[in-house]
């Protein structure tokens, strides 16, 4: 089955440490995408990528970075800079065709402590 | 810059009973627009979408919406509410400018059915 994986579904980790979410698509899409999620705020967009080795900051990407070396890969890295790096992380991804939709992963929650 | 405003926070409704999302958005050219539904701790399903064409969408159970430019809403109804709607739906907009389909989320409205 085409879709969207995310993993862990949980994560831990203590104040000061980076850590990776991982986002893997085999939908042969070429724009990915992070999400943010908190409660009562929707969601808001960390970083996007239209093709492979390529990515653009959204509207809250300090704190957080990209890569883009694989068509099917997008991991999304949490930098101690990121001063509230707790929520719900949604990865998604699409066709580059104007108005497609995205496809979403079933999303991680990051727990700082 | 767009926007979207889903002024309801949370709604109650019973089994049964008809069911309207309000969605607002601000754009200067015709949008695409969306209607996505989440569970509790799960990522997004997409209900419906706008492109073009006939302003009254169908998408996936039972749910419809309706394109108004003069009112710049694209409200969510469906006739007869189950128990299992019960989640958190999202409009969004997308930015039709050839790229991929950057979208800008509202902030949600969580359903909640009365049996």
């Amino acid at each position: 089955d085409g879709g969207i994986t995310q993993s862990p579904k949980y994560l831990f980790r203590k104040e000061g440490q980076n850590v990776t979410l991982s986002c893997e698509q085999n939908l042969n899409h070429d724009a990915m995408y992070w999400y943010r999620q908190d409660p009562g705020q929707g969601l808001r967009l960390i970083y996007y990528s239209q093709i492979v080795n390529d990515f653009q900051k959204g509207d809250i990407a300090e704190g957080y970075s990209v890569s883009r070396e694989k068509k099917e890969s997008f991991p999304l890295t949490v930098t101690s800079a990121q001063k509230n790096p707790t929520a719900f992380y949604l990865c998604a991804s699409s066709t580059r065709l104007p108005g497609d939709e995205q496809f979403f992963g079933p999303g991680t929650r990051l727990t700082v402590l | 810059a767009q926007s979207v405003t889903q002024p309801d926070i949370h709604i109650t409704v019973s089994e049964g009973a008809s069911l309207e999302l309000r969605c607002n958005y601000s754009y200067g050219a015709t949008p695409y627009l969306f209607w996505y539904v989440q569970s509790p701790g799960q990522g997004l399903q997409l209900l419906l979408k706008y492109f073009s064409g006939d302003t009254l969408v169908q998408g996936i159970k039972g749910f419809e919406a309706e394109f108004k430019r003069s009112q710049s809403s694209f409200n969510l109804r469906k006739p007869s509410v189950h128990w299992s709607d019960a989640a958190e739906y999202f409009c969004a907009v997308g930015t039709p400018t050839g790229t991929a389909s950057k979208l800008t989320f509202g902030t949600g409205t969580r359903l909640q059915v009365t049996l």
